[in-house]
């Protein structure tokens, strides 16, 4: 079947700009997950959706970025004014219930010049 | 708050080498443990894991891993590696009953053929 699908893939964007990213889960999935992954860095968490609501947003790092989740199965990761430090690929995953395994999509290259 | 160790950045093997990453983490509960694959161009996947019951997990692909609960660790080996397994690999934790994981910052392996 078909997996976790991020779009774009990549994105370039100027400092200051807004943007959002899309994450599509694996159908029937409850839980999905945002992480970003910086050059040399394992990835790393941001914000996990059970259902519609925000599980835990403690990984997002200031109020610039804000994920939403409205109908259980699309997210969309958005981030307002990029800075360039916000450079990076942003991966999603979703599994099929909380606490199981996680799958991954191929993730969105930000690129903030 | 949980972290994770990957003790060698870049590892370069000749084929039928024998293999073994090591992987610390800290955290004094009780915790799931993971290993990461990510080959070039492709998502990231899931080589093992581990819950609980026998700390010695085999994994696809001919990888298998042990959990030492008094050294932290979660090492990752392959008797005897092949060119396909160049890979990036990452080990990673999270605290039992929570959703989010913790990666390390991964190993980049080489094997020359």
């Amino acid at each position: 079947g078909a997996g976790v699908s991020q779009t774009p893939s990549n994105k370039v964007t100027e400092k200051g700009k807004y943007v959002e990213l899309r994450c599509d889960p694996i159908s029937g999935h409850t839980a999905l997950y945002w992480y970003r992954q910086s050059l040399g860095q394992g990835p790393e968490f941001l914000i996990y959706f059970q259902g519609t609501g925000a599980a835990d947003d403690s990984g997002l790092p200031n109020d610039r970025f804000f994920a939403v989740r409205p109908e259980g199965s699309v997210s969309t990761l958005k981030i307002q004014r990029t800075e360039r430090g916000d450079s990076a690929v942003y991966l999603c995953a979703s599994s099929l219930t909380s606490f199981s395994e996680q799958y991954f999509g191929p993730g969105t290259r930000l690129t903030v010049t | 708050a949980q972290s994770v160790s990957q003790h060698n950045h870049h590892v370069i093997l000749s084929e039928a080498a024998s293999l073994e990453l090591g992987c610390n983490y800290s955290y004094g509960g009780t915790v799931n443990l993971f290993w990461y694959v990510q080959y070039p161009g492709q998502h990231l996947q899931l080589l093992l894991k581990y819950f609980s019951g026998d700390p010695l997990v085999k994994g696809i692909k001919g990888f298998e891993a042990e959990f030492i609960k008094s050294k932290f660790s979660f090492n990752l080996r392959k008797p005897s590696v092949q060119w396909s397994d160049t890979a990036e690999y990452f080990c990673a934790v999270n605290a039992e009953r929570d959703d989010k994981i913790i990666f390390g910052k991964g190993t980049r392996l080489h094997i020359l053929p």
